[in-house]
């Protein structure tokens, strides 16, 4: 199965700052890289697609980028309404993994 | 609108069963791939199965085969999980999910939680 590594596991950031979250797969996925959102209490939303492609209604304060084995969401100009855990997911094979979730907190 | 709505949840002993529907409304069914996908309470997202339209297709991941059987029923826009010797590390949140032509899964449901417990 192909795992799949978030860093860092959570972060704290002020409003209005740029953040930047990592995920590694431990092989070669092609652009199967997705994201999404989890709000506590909530059901995850899907963010983004094929590394950078953001699904309808989504703002473009969040970005998506990489290649290979190493991708990265950026979140600019973070918002109150963006604090939840996002996940990385890699749709190249089954089982689909995603990685362990990064927490994102508002200072 | 894309709405999932799930079901069948409840408490259940272990070895015991349940089986879990997600209602499918707002889009054309039978045309799209679908998943489930569960969550441990305070944990991650795990994938647990996918079916393709007209269910020639399914895969399970390791920790459920043999015991989950998901189905669909076309006609009706459901999607069902059957989850026979249910275990302790069986107990989450489970989302039904519509599935992509590359496979993330675009509209989830709010989920139907299932505890496994004596």
């Amino acid at each position: 199965d192909i795992q799949m590594t978030q860093s860092p596991s959570s972060l704290s950031a002020s409003v209005g700052d740029t953040v930047t979250i990592t995920c590694r797969s431990s092989q070669y996925i092609s652009n199967y890289l997705n994201w999404y959102q989890q709000i506590p209490g909530r059901a995850p939303k899907l963010l983004i697609y094929g590394i950078s492609t953001l699904q309808s209604g989504v703002p473009s304060r969040f970005s998506g980028s990489g290649s290979g084995t190493d991708f990265t969401l950026t979140i600019s100009s973070l918002q109150p309404e963006d604090s939840a855990t996002y996940y990385c997911q890699h749709s190249y094979t089954v089982p689909l993994t995603f990685g362990g979730g990064t927490k994102v907190q508002i200072k | 609108e894309v709405q999932l709505v799930e079901s069948g949840g409840g408490l259940v002993q272990p070895g015991g069963s349940l089986r879990l529907s997600c209602a499918a409304s707002g889009f054309t069914f039978n045309t799209y791939w679908m998943h489930w996908v569960r969550q441990a309470p305070g944990k991650g997202l795990v994938w647990v199965s996918r079916i393709n339209y007209d269910a020639s297709s399914i895969t399970y991941a390791d920790s459920v085969q043999d015991r989950f059987t998901v189905s669909r029923d076309n006609a009706n826009d459901t999607l069902y999980l059957q989850m026979n010797g249910l275990r302790l590390e069986d107990t989450a949140v489970y989302y039904c999910a519509r599935g992509s032509q590359r496979g993330y899964e675009d509209y989830w449901g709010q989920g139907a939680l299932v505890t496994v417990s004596s």
